[in-house]
């Protein structure tokens, strides 16, 4: 098992283009998060998933976004109509179970919006 | 969840202990402290946990006094490669909690 695999490492985009962003959990691991972090601060929650319903979405999460996990393995998230401020490291974890020692982290996606 | 208040940045050379303190006063009877480490474009590392006293691995120690409004990272003899963001995070323990909430982190500089 390889950890928590995100793909693309680096996208850059034009402002009003659609990126999607792939997350592959550890294979036995139920729970898939997302996190969207800026420079100089903490990663900042978006989304989870137990196994393939998503069970909590956070106000950071406009319309533009969406999150998915068909058949509650791999998890798609998709920004529509990027902006500037969309420009972020978007970070993907997975857990078995609670959020404690068994939260693992991929390295993420870093978007820059041009 | 609790809030956290950590230094922003600390800076240490090769060899010294590190100690980084965080408070957190709100902390509730049922909340863990937990500790998660970050390098440059990686995702956070889960580093320890611990409810109360003393805990230990192979990476650091965590201690907390009894009223349990503070918790101490401590970090023995580092190295270079232990330049990092260090995140205190309190909130429900392992098998209870879903989510995590970072603060700013204390930005960790170890020189030679």
């Amino acid at each position: 098992d390889t950890g928590v695999s995100q793909n693309p490492r680096h996208k850059i985009t034009k402002r009003g283009q659609n990126v999607t962003f792939r997350c592959d959990p550890i294979s036995e691991h139920n729970r898939l998060y997302w996190y969207r972090q800026t420079l100089g601060q903490g990663p900042e929650f978006l989304t989870y998933f137990q196994n393939e319903a998503q069970l909590e979405k956070s106000r950071l999460l406009s319309d533009r976004f969406s999150a998915e996990r068909p058949k509650g393995s791999f998890s798609t998230l998709e920004i529509q109509r990027t902006e500037q401020g969309d420009s972020a490291m978007y970070l993907c974890a997975s857990s078995l179970g609670g959020a404690g020692r068994g939260y693992t982290f991929g390295s993420g996606t870093r978007l820059t919006v041009v | 969840l609790a809030k956290t208040t950590q230094p922003i940045s600390m800076d240490s050379y090769e060899g010294q202990e590190v100690n980084i303190t965080c408070s957190h006063n709100n902390i509730a009877t049922n909340d863990y402290i937990t500790w998660y480490q970050q390098f440059p474009s990686q995702g956070p590392r889960f580093i320890i946990q611990g409810y109360k006293t003393k805990v230990t691995n192979e990476v650091a120690s965590l201690f907390i006094p009894a009223d349990r409004k503070s918790s101490t990272l401590s970090l023995p003899r580092v190295s270079l490669s232990d330049t990092a963001v260090y995140y205190c995070l309190v909130g429900l323990g392992m098998d209870s909690s879903y989510k995590l909430i970072f603060g700013s982190g204390t930005r960790l500089l170890v020189r030679p």
